[in-house]
């Protein structure tokens, strides 16, 4: 087990929602990167934050926001929900944002959009 | 396009067996190959990290290959355990790359039967 933790475990919403999901990074982390992971898929990179700043986006939309903050703790958020947002949400968390830094990866939130 | 392939999708052995699992890549230029453990619903945990001058890394019963020139990876699974069924993810960096410049594999499915 790593020192990530993510909230809530498991989620279900219907489309057209709004949905936060939260990460709490290691002690000593400044970073926090978000993935979605589909059923079957690996993880695709949605956005890095880096000291309470956007470091980084992957190819998604705007309704895509997130944000971090001073204790580096992080939030994910996604509005208007559709149904191919269904998939687990991964947070992880490194020491530094430099290449060789490995990330730790949070057990993930499962969110369910009917 | 950078890319990374695993095979195979799916892989069912028998309590004790070893196997490999295997990663190609056409990510470029290259920075670093990681092996992550991912049990179901959880979040992938790191198993091994090679850089371009490694071309072996192990970690109790795995042991990860690479060969840069050809752009292939291997894990290979000794003596294997029940607590070995889980998901494994080839990650491999893009040199240079920023927050965006990890590739992850679709992982390989690996199931452990008694």
């Amino acid at each position: 087990e790593t020192g990530v933790t993510q909230s809530p475990t498991h989620l279900i919403k219907t489309r057209g929602q709004q949905v936060t999901l939260r990460c709490s990074s290691q002690s000593g982390h400044n970073t926090v990167s978000w993935y979605q992971q589909a059923l079957g898929q690996g993880p695709q990179f949605i956005f890095q934050y880096y000291r309470e700043e956007e470091n980084g986006r992957g190819n998604f939309p705007p309704r895509f926001s997130g944000l971090q903050f001073p204790n580096y703790s992080s939030e994910l958020n996604v509005n208007a929900l559709e149904l191919d947002d269904s998939a687990l949400y991964l947070c992880a968390s490194s020491f530094d944002k430099g290449s060789y830094n490995e990330q730790f990866f949070g057990p993930g939130t499962r969110l369910t959009v009917l | 396009k950078n890319q990374v392939e695993q095979s195979p999708q799916s892989l069912i052995i028998l309590e004790g067996k070893n196997c490999t699992l295997q990663c190609n890549y056409t990510v470029s230029p290259f920075s670093n190959l990681r092996w992550y453990k991912q049990d179901t619903g959880r979040g992938p945990v790191s198993l091994t990290i090679m850089t371009f001058s490694e071309n072996t890394k192990s970690n109790g019963r795995y042991t990860a290959t690479l060969d840069a020139d050809t752009k292939q990876s291997s894990l290979h699974i000794t003596a294997s355990q029940l607590s070995d069924s889980a998901s494994y993810i080839c990650v491999v960096r893009f040199r240079g790359g920023g927050a965006d410049g990890l590739t992850f594999g679709k992982g390989t499915h690996l199931i452990i039967q008694p």
